[in-house]
């Protein structure tokens, strides 16, 4: 595989459920991020992991728990879930430096998660 | 406030037909860089073009231009011979080098080429 891979790309659970969203990237890069993307609102980032070390939490909710076990792999662990949280859930990658020049972000196609 | 609008909901063109998507962008930053994003009904950001704020030259990607203003602080996608493929949600970012890892997007611009 290629590109950036996500997993499950449906998702739906009830608000007492704990379930978890995996990311794997096969590009070699560095960091990692979690965007949220709700309907008619602009792409939020939520997370960011460079060199497995987080450097970016964007005041998220403790039900939403990420986790980098290594430069390849990302997942976002979901628990006691509002409706409101209901939305597309993007991962990227990108080298290491987010800052200074085109550090493209190679996004993934995406978790749709719907909770009840 | 935001700090990427894009004040074109939705679009119209014409299939062959250029469109012109627009941008505008607010920092008091001197460095910084402006992407294009497309996103089709598959979900999937995929990059088009990125403009460096320091560059003289306007980005070019194929049938992508990017149509740089900076004193106006506008960053327009213009598309050429639009085809039917590229119908889609385009989203417009901005990364400030001094929040080098904060990738801020606007709420993007949906564009549906006509037959």
């Amino acid at each position: 595989e290629t590109g950036v891979t996500q997993t499950p790309r449906h998702l739906v659970m009830g608000m007492t459920n704990k379930k978890s969203l995996k990311c794997e990237q096969h590009l070699g890069h560095n960091a990692m991020y979690w965007y949220k993307q709700s309907a008619k609102k602009p792409l939020e980032l939520m997370f960011v992991y460079s060199l497995e070390e987080r450097v970016e939490n964007n005041s998220v909710p403790s039900r939403f728990s990420p986790e980098c076990p290594n430069s390849s792999h990302l997942f976002l662990h979901l628990h006691t879930l509002q409706p409101e949280d209901s939305a597309l859930y993007l991962c990227a990658s990108s080298q290491a430096q987010g800052g200074s020049g085109a550090n493209v972000l190679t996004f993934g196609a995406g978790s749709r998660l719907t909770v009840l | 406030a935001q700090k990427i609008t894009q004040t074109q909901p939705g679009m119209f063109v014409q299939e062959k037909e250029a469109v012109t998507l627009d941008c505008t962008y607010d920092t008091s930053d001197q460095s910084y860089g402006l992407f294009w994003y497309k996103q089709p009904s598959s979900g999937e950001m995929i990059f088009l073009i990125y403009q460096g704020s320091y560059d003289e030259q306007n980005a070019t990607e194929g049938r992508y231009s990017l149509n740089f203003q900076k004193a106006r602080k506008s960053a327009n996608l213009v598309i050429s011979a639009s085809q039917l493929g590229d119908s889609a949600m385009y989203f417009c970012a901005m990364r400030e080098n001094n929040r080098s890892y904060q990738l801020t997007f606007g709420k993007g611009t949906k564009l549906s080429v006509i037959p």
